[in-house]
């Protein structure tokens, strides 16, 4: 059975800072990996994917994700958080065997401070 | 384009009625996925269409609960004798499915689904 983990409920950081929102996966056989963002009374966008090649995946609104294999894991970073980039987030991982079920995460909630 | 759009947006019931929540993909979305949020969780898979077929509908979980997409387009959603537990929102997804590998998934609104 696959799963996702994100450890923290909540993360807080200052406008400014970069911000890392963490992610571990379990599949059986090569994982997809995605981060969703959910905003109040929205529904889910879009923001990035991993489906294979390179380990840094940049997508919307200036966040990226690095894949890391060894560790299972698909942390969502930006280098410079902004307070509209508060948020609900979510991470979801498919296996590419094939199968069409997609496993999300229980969501991290993303507090950026003036 | 126009985006995902699920109707109703919210729906109270009694308990033990039927409820049937409908989803309208993006134009020329051949899959279309139906998830399930409940308060404080990630959205929680149920069924899978590409086409018409149910492809994987492992995530129901028990036989109250049903889905179609008859002309592989619009679909249906339907809960027979609803239960308190059933209340969530109710999420639907559209995505081309590449050969390549998995499309992004649009989500839809979602219904808030209230059982009284």
């Amino acid at each position: 059975a696959q799963s996702v983990a994100q450890p923290e409920d909540q993360v807080n950081v200052a406008e400014g800072n970069p911000l890392t929102v963490k992610c571990t996966y379990s599949v059986s056989g090569n994982p997809y990996l995605f981060w969703y963002v959910q905003y109040p009374n929205r529904g889910l966008q879009f923001l990035l994917k991993y489906i294979t090649g390179d380990n840094l995946v940049k997508g919307s609104y200036g966040f990226e994700a690095e894949f890391n294999k060894s560790q299972t894991s698909f942390h969502l970073k930006k280098p410079s958080a902004l307070v509209s980039d508060s948020a609900l987030y979510f991470c979801a991982v498919r296996d590419s065997g094939g199968y069409q079920k997609v496993t999300f995460g229980t969501g991290t909630k993303l507090q950026v401070i003036p | 384009g126009a985006g995902v759009s699920q109707t109703p947006s919210n729906k109270v019931t009694e308990k033990g009625k039927y409820v049937e929540l409908r989803c309208d993909p993006i134009s020329g979305h051949t899959a279309l996925y139906w998830y399930r949020q409940s308060l404080g969780q990630g959205p929680e898979f149920l069924i899978y269409f590409q086409g018409t077929g149910a492809a994987d509908d492992s995530g129901l979980p028990n036989d109250r609960f049903f889905a179609v997409r008859p002309e592989g387009s619009v679909s249906t959603l339907k809960i027979q004798r609803t239960e308190r537990g059933d209340s969530a929102v109710y999420l639907c997804a559209s995505s081309l499915e590449l050969a390549g590998g998995p499309d992004t998934q649009y989500f839809g609104p979602g219904t808030r689904l209230t059982v009284l």
